[in-house]
């Protein structure tokens, strides 16, 4: 089994700013662990994805995320926010031979000028 | 653009009615996935097909049912339509890792 709690709904960020989005897992398997952003009336967009690798994995549009197994957590970061970041971000783990993704209730992004 | 189509991109239909919704996957990738994002449900598994045959399923009614064709396009079946079956349904494909590209959605309303 496997779930993924993503702790705020909702984030609201001054453009410039630091954006921190945070992730919680829980799974049976060795799991893999993704986010995604979806814009407004769009697909999702994969965003970075951890599969054991390196613990700190850095994704699209300077975005980076870190693995902490201790904390079971892959929080989402990025130094300097832009307005064309606002957007919903979804935390996923997937794991067992299925490769089924189960997504959290997703974070969404507000960039204030 | 991750490759992965889905059509229609807008249906509206009344309740009672059946819908197929059609995807085709990124070239050469062999597994196809069905999602539902909904307002109270958020974003829920609803089957994978693997090379033509299911391989797993999540949280799909009865009503509905999928298939994946010898070219690897997909079609998802929705039947006997209700109000709250109106969603975004998303299609995702992957080759042999976990890494799914998603496409665009259709989103369906049901008056």
């Amino acid at each position: 089994a496997q779930s993924v709690t993503q702790l705020d709904s909702h984030v609201s960020v001054s453009e410039g700013t630091p954006v921190l989005l945070r992730c919680n897992y829980s799974s049976s398997y060795s799991p893999s662990l993704f986010w995604y952003v979806q814009h407004p009336n769009k697909g999702l967009q994969l965003l970075l994805k951890y599969t054991s690798a390196a613990t700190l994995v850095k994704g699209i549009n300077g975005f980076e995320a870190e693995f902490k197994k201790s904390e079971t957590s892959f929080h989402l970061t990025k130094p300097s926010a832009h307005m064309s970041d606002a957007a919903e971000y979804f935390c996923v783990v997937s794991g067992g031979s299925n490769y089924k993704l189960t997504f959290g209730k997703g974070t969404l992004l507000t960039v204030n000028p | 653009d991750s490759g992965v189509t889905q059509t229609p991109k807008h249906l509206i239909t009344a309740t009672g009615q059946r819908v197929t919704l059609r995807c085709s996957p990124r070239s050469g990738d062999l597994s196809v996935y069905w999602y539902q994002q909904s307002l109270d449900q958020g974003l829920q598994f609803l089957i994978q097909y693997y090379n033509g045959e299911e391989r797993a399923k999540g949280n799909i009614l009865e009503r509905f049912s999928a298939q994946q064709f010898p070219d690897l396009h997909s079609e998802l079946n929705l039947s006997s339509l209700e109000l709250g079956d109106s969603a975004l349904y998303f299609c995702a494909s992957s080759q042999y890792n976990n890494e799914q590209f998603f496409g665009p959605g259709t989103r369906l309303t049901v008056l």
